[in-house]
């Protein structure tokens, strides 16, 4: 069964400290990962996408790595905001010849000043 | 540069009333639309993609319907509401050849 796992549920941490935040998937065969974030009420937001063959993409304080061997995934964020404060979600899409995706259920962060 | 509007933004509606929820995409043309629902603490469930204007596919067989009525609105209904459709109902649009899907900024709807 095709599964995108993620942890910690959720996560506090002070102003300025990095975090990191792991998704495990089972999703086979593999096209793409992407890491969206979700503020409260708002729909997603695309952070960063990887394929197969790309293992590390950044997109400003946030980079992303990808382990397409173990099917992990890591989005590490630094000198972390107020304003990060937010729901991230790891999505994999398989190869379904349709863009279908797995979502993962969420970390759930919150910066405390 | 695409935009995708979503009303209304809150809805609160009693068991066994209808729905209508309207999705429509700006700046793009035949964009695959989606329609999503995430309940509390749950990931998003795809309900429905199209492809083109009365091309509909069903994910979950439930109480919902979808149509697309123009190539860039995307409609989500039912005739009658359980409340088990309560949660937050979120458009995409997607293009045809390419991964990325953009989400709209969604519907909380409470069914009471």
């Amino acid at each position: 069964k095709n599964q995108v796992e993620q942890s910690p549920q959720s996560l506090i941490i002070l102003e300025g400290k990095n975090c990191t935040l792991q998704c495990n998937y089972t999703v086979s065969p593999f096209s793409n990962l992407r890491w969206y974030k979700q503020d409260t009420g708002r729909g997603p937001v695309s952070l960063t996408i990887m394929t197969f063959s790309e293992n590390t993409k950044s997109n400003g304080r946030y980079t992303a790595t990808l382990d397409a061997d173990t099917k992990q995934s890591s989005l590490h964020i630094t000198a972390s905001q107020l304003s990060d404060s937010a729901s991230y979600i790891c999505v994999v899409s398989g190869l379904t010849g349709f863009q279908k995706l797995v979502f993962g259920t969420g970390t759930r962060l919150l910066v405390s000043p | 540069s695409q935009t995708i509007h979503q009303w209304p933004a809150t809805l609160v509606q009693p068991v066994g009333s209808p729905l209508s929820l309207e999705c429509t995409v700006e700046g793009t043309s035949n964009p695959n639309l989606y329609w999503y629902r995430q309940a509390a603490g749950r990931g998003l469930q795809l309900l429905f993609y199209s492809v083109g204007i009365g091309q509909i596919s069903s994910e979950v067989p439930q109480n919902l319907s979808a149509s697309r009525p123009q190539d860039r609105q995307f409609i989500l209904s039912s005739k009658k509401l359980l409340l088990s459709d309560s949660g937050f109902y979120l458009c995409a649009w997607s293009r045809g050849e390419t991964y990325e899907q953009y989400f709209g900024p969604g519907t909380r709807l409470t069914v009471t």
